[in-house]
């Protein structure tokens, strides 16, 4: 069945740094991807979207390319900052269903 | 612009307990959903609805009931709660197919069982 795999569970950064999470996904049917950013107590808020092989796609300083070829939706940031301390999930929509798969999560800490 | 106002937003049961939480949505959604938040296990799908009075189990629907009495409302109910159980339920919407449109979510509810 489908399937999303974030590989880091926890990234603790310095304010300033470069910044990727992994995700990587499975599917046999053609893949929405997703980007969800979830602050503490908060409710999760869309942060990316994308289903176009090889284009970047950017929101809010973040951005991601989603590459088929590689099953892969990597999350980047050139210079992250306190406040993007949070909860950030990978997840997919396969074409033709309703359901959301969503990664276990990678938690970024930005310190000062 | 929407919101999703998810009730109670903490609930303290007892082993055994029936509970409910309920879920509102004023976008004008379609399609509703139930999502069970673990640590370190992301979004789990427990039960979701496409349209008013149609239910969909998840993965994740064994101990739970859902309803879906009108477009804007959508009810879980842990048919049994268990010792020491601890999760967040989240409850979201969207337009209609997950492809296109994104799914908004509500604050959720956060349970524990005593």
């Amino acid at each position: 069945g489908d399937s999303v795999t974030q590989t880091e569970g926890l990234v603790t950064l310095t304010k300033g740094l470069p910044v990727m999470l992994n995700c990587t996904y499975q599917t046999t049917y053609s893949p929405f991807l997703f980007w969800y950013v979830q602050h503490l107590n908060e409710a999760p808020k869309l942060l990316l979207k994308s289903s176009t092989d090889n284009k970047r796609t950017e929101h809010q300083g973040f951005y991601a390319t989603l590459h088929k070829s590689s099953s892969s939706f990597h999350l980047q940031k050139s210079s992250v900052q306190l406040s993007d301390s949070a909860l950030y999930f990978c997840a997919l929509a396969s074409s033709g269903s309703w359901q959301l798969i969503f990664g276990s999560g990678t938690q970024l800490t930005v310190m000062p | 612009g929407g919101i999703i106002t998810q009730t109670p937003k903490f609930l303290i049961g007892q082993e055994g307990q029936k509970l409910t939480l309920k879920c509102q949505q004023n976008f004008n959604h379609d399609t509703m959903y139930w999502y069970r938040q673990d640590s370190g296990k992301g979004l789990r799908l427990i039960y979701y609805s496409i349209t008013e009075n149609d239910l969909q189990k998840g993965d994740l629907s064994e101990g739970y009931d859902a309803s879906r009495e009108k477009k804007s409302s959508f009810s879980l109910t842990v048919t049994s709660a268990q010792k020491n159980e601890m999760a967040v339920f989240l409850c979201a919407s969207s337009i209609a197919r997950l492809g296109e449109d994104t799914q908004y979510f509500g604050p959720g509810t956060r349970l524990l069982v005593l």
